[in-house]
């Protein structure tokens, strides 16, 4: 298997666009999660998937953010609309099952300007 | 309210010798931690886990110990090699919730 596989790699969007962030899972993981990285908080948890149903979103920070899951082999996080201070780098993570390793993607880097 | 606090934002150790790193939560219902591995540009990799039944895991040149009456954990590195250099990330299973919860991490950096 390739890893979770996120694109794109970067993305810079001017303030007031939508911005879409995609993840690909490994295949036959159950669980997906949704970080971002800041300084002040570290690795956030946003949202996260358990068999593509959304368990817990409590960590997306406003309204603005939302994550969709439609199959287990595809998730997307959506910023709509972008602001400045959402300007950060976002991963994706998968798991097959609890108390085990979280295999993560590479990241996205998003600058919002 | 972070449950999973890393409150020593960068550590530096000279090569050959010893680095701890210490996580701190406060959730009792956590019973699976980690840690993690992140270089720049780079996704975390995973290093190295213990369950709530234990209170050391060693691979290698790492060990991890956990210490629930104090809610703290700790990894250690022996010895410290200049690859070792990045940042670490602490993180935690609720097992009641299913969060994967991570710390602010500490950037270690270890001198030639």
């Amino acid at each position: 298997d390739a890893g979770v596989i996120q694109s794109p790699r970067h993305e810079v969007t001017e303030m007031g666009q939508e911005v879409t962030l995609r993840c690909k899972p490994i295949s036959g993981h159950d669980y997906l999660f949704w970080y971002r990285q800041t300084m002040m908080r570290g690795l956030e948890l946003l949202i996260y998937f358990n068999n593509n149903v959304p368990i817990d979103d409590s960590g997306m920070p406003e309204d603005r953010f939302s994550a969709k899951m439609p199959n287990a082999s595809f998730s997307t996080l959506k910023i709509q609309p972008s602001e400045p201070r959402d300007s950060a780098v976002y991963f994706c993570a998968s798991t097959n099952g609890r108390n085990t390793e979280a295999f993560f993607g590479q990241g996205t880097r998003l600058t919002v300007v | 309210d972070q449950q999973v606090k890393q409150n020593s934002p960068s550590l530096r150790v000279q090569e050959g010798r010893i680095s701890i790193l210490n996580c701190d939560y406060t959730n009792s219902m956590f019973d699976y931690f980690l840690w993690y591995k992140k270089y720049p540009a780079e996704g975390p990799t995973f290093l190295i886990s213990i369950s709530s039944i234990k209170d050391k895991n060693e691979d290698g040149r790492f060990t991890v110990f956990l210490n629930k009456s104090a809610k703290h954990l700790s990894l250690h590195i022996v010895p410290s090699q200049p690859g070792d250099s990045a940042v670490y990330f602490c993180a935690a299973w609720a097992g009641n919730t299913g969060k994967l919860i991570f710390g602010q991490g500490t950037t270690l950096q270890v001198k030639p």
